[in-house]
């Protein structure tokens, strides 16, 4: 079965450089979202989108924005990065009537140097 | 953590025995799930128990959940130390429309040695 898609896998980007992690989710869901996990703690919600429109926010920093397109991929966008930035992060995604099923990708680890 | 504290933090037992782990969130939920993270990759789906379940069952996992304690409850019967990994539990709130948010305890550690 197709499961939840991230790319890329491993991120290495230097303090204030931009970062763009992908998120594919699986065919005929239309709610994608996104969570970080820093070493050694709990993932934390970030954002989340239904049917392309933002449906909820978390503990997201201003420098980062989100969407989700048409064909239901999403993206999140990371600007001004920090050392702080770093941590893995998943992507889930779930089909409508059932939001509490959230299949999670393999997560994109950033490392910010 | 947002939701609340999980119990023990780290768990350390011999190949065969049983592994318990707690949880305890903080808001009426819809439903709990448990979730198992091997060393830094993605997080696998255990199971889920609904707000209105009391115990549930899955293999070799029993969970257990009161509402009127916020708390919930994983066994994992007859360890294997293939089952070493973090083990976190999440909860939905009440509320949402679209899409509900997970809300995920600090995780439990657990070591099951050969």
């Amino acid at each position: 079965a197709a499961g939840v898609i991230q790319s890329p896998r491993h991120l290495i980007k230097e303090k204030r450089e931009t970062a763009t992690l992908k998120c594919y989710p699986i065919p005929r869901h239309d709610t994608v979202y996104w969570y970080q996990q820093g070493p050694g703690q709990d993932p934390q919600f970030l954002i989340s989108f239904y049917e392309k429109m933002q449906s909820d926010k978390g503990s997201i920093p201003d420098r980062f924005s989100a969407q989700q397109f048409s064909d239901y991929h999403s993206e999140l966008n990371m600007s001004s990065l920090e050392l702080g930035d770093s941590a893995l992060y998943f992507c889930a995604s779930s089909a409508g009537g059932r939001p509490y099923e959230q299949y999670f990708g393999p997560g994109t680890r950033l490392t910010v140097t | 953590s947002q939701q609340g504290e999980e119990d023990p933090q780290a768990l350390s037992i011999q190949e065969g025995e049983n592994a318990t782990m707690n949880c305890s969130y903080k808001t009426s939920i819809n439903n709990l799930q448990w979730y198992r993270q091997n060393s830094g990759r993605g997080l696998v789906h255990l199971i889920l128990i609904r707000s209105n379940e009391r115990e549930k069952h899955s293999g070799r996992l029993r969970v257990t959940l009161d509402t009127s304690k916020k708390s919930s409850s994983l066994l994992i019967t007859a360890s294997r130390a293939a089952d070493t990994a973090s083990y976190f539990c999440a909860t939905d709130e009440i509320g949402s429309e679209y899409g509900n948010k997970l809300v995920f305890g600090a995780g439990t550690i657990l070591r099951v040695k050969s």
